[in-house]
């Protein structure tokens, strides 16, 4: 099946920095990749949608300054947290979805990201 | 708006069945999943289902019903290793958007 790299699995920042974070679809060509953000005990929450080579789409309540997504190819999407504050420590998810050309309407995850912010 | 409701948590034994239960209301519907989830790691694809009807795939069967916006995920033989978390998510128009609901964490117990 379609693969989804992510990296880091894991980070740790002190409060003000920024972090990147990378998804790579290994087997497949993804013109569109989500971001998700997910707190302990609670669903994945949709961030922003991102289209190759256009401005990523963000949900109601996601700070587009504040997250930065980038997919500039096929098969890379990068999502970098700026000025990082301790309520922003979250699992980080990507997900890539294989169009056109899909038979179902699926979307393949990547292992996540954890983010503590110090 | 967009809701989906599912239970929060579940206990079952091991060898039996078990129905997690989904009930959604969104704007546009172009398919239902089931995911599952173990803590720490990326939710995995269990079934989809775009029209009326049960999808069998092995201990893993999925029923829709868009009329009553419906959706049911039965697990049949249950072993340890499915205590999880079950995440519904609708797609609710043809760009791909999942809307998830907030997941029921099963426990399986001896």
């Amino acid at each position: 099946g379609a693969v989804v790299s992510q990296h880091p699995s894991r980070v740790i920042c002190k409060s003000g920095t920024s972090v990147k974070i990378e998804c790579r679809s290994l087997d497949f060509q993804a013109t569109t990749m989500f971001w998700y953000r997910q707190f302990p005990k609670q669903s994945l929450m949709l961030m922003a949608t991102s289209n190759e080579g256009s401005k990523a789409t963000y949900e109601q309540g996601v700070e587009k300054d504040k997250f930065l997504i980038n997919h500039a190819s096929l098969t890379l999407s990068t999502l970098t947290v700026t000025s990082a504050h301790p309520e922003d420590s979250s699992f980080y998810i990507c997900s890539a979805r294989e169009v056109p050309g899909a038979v179902v309407n699926e979307q393949f995850f990547g292992p996540g990201t954890r983010l503590t912010v110090l | 708006g967009q809701n989906i409701d599912q239970p929060t948590e579940m206990t079952a034994t091991e060898g039996a069945i078990v129905q997690i239960n989904c009930t959604y209301q969104t704007s546009g519907f172009n398919g239902l999943f089931w995911y599952q989830q173990h803590a720490g790691e990326a939710p995995t694809f269990l079934s989809y289902n775009v029209l009326d009807g049960l999808e069998e795939k092995g201990r893993f069967s999925s029923f829709l019903s868009r009329s009553k916006g419906y959706s049911y995920l039965l697990l049949k033989e249950l072993q340890m290793k499915d205590s999880a978390s079950y995440l519904c998510a609708v797609s609710d128009n043809q760009g791909g958007k999942l809307i998830f609901g907030q997941g029921t964490e099963l426990s399986v117990k001896p």
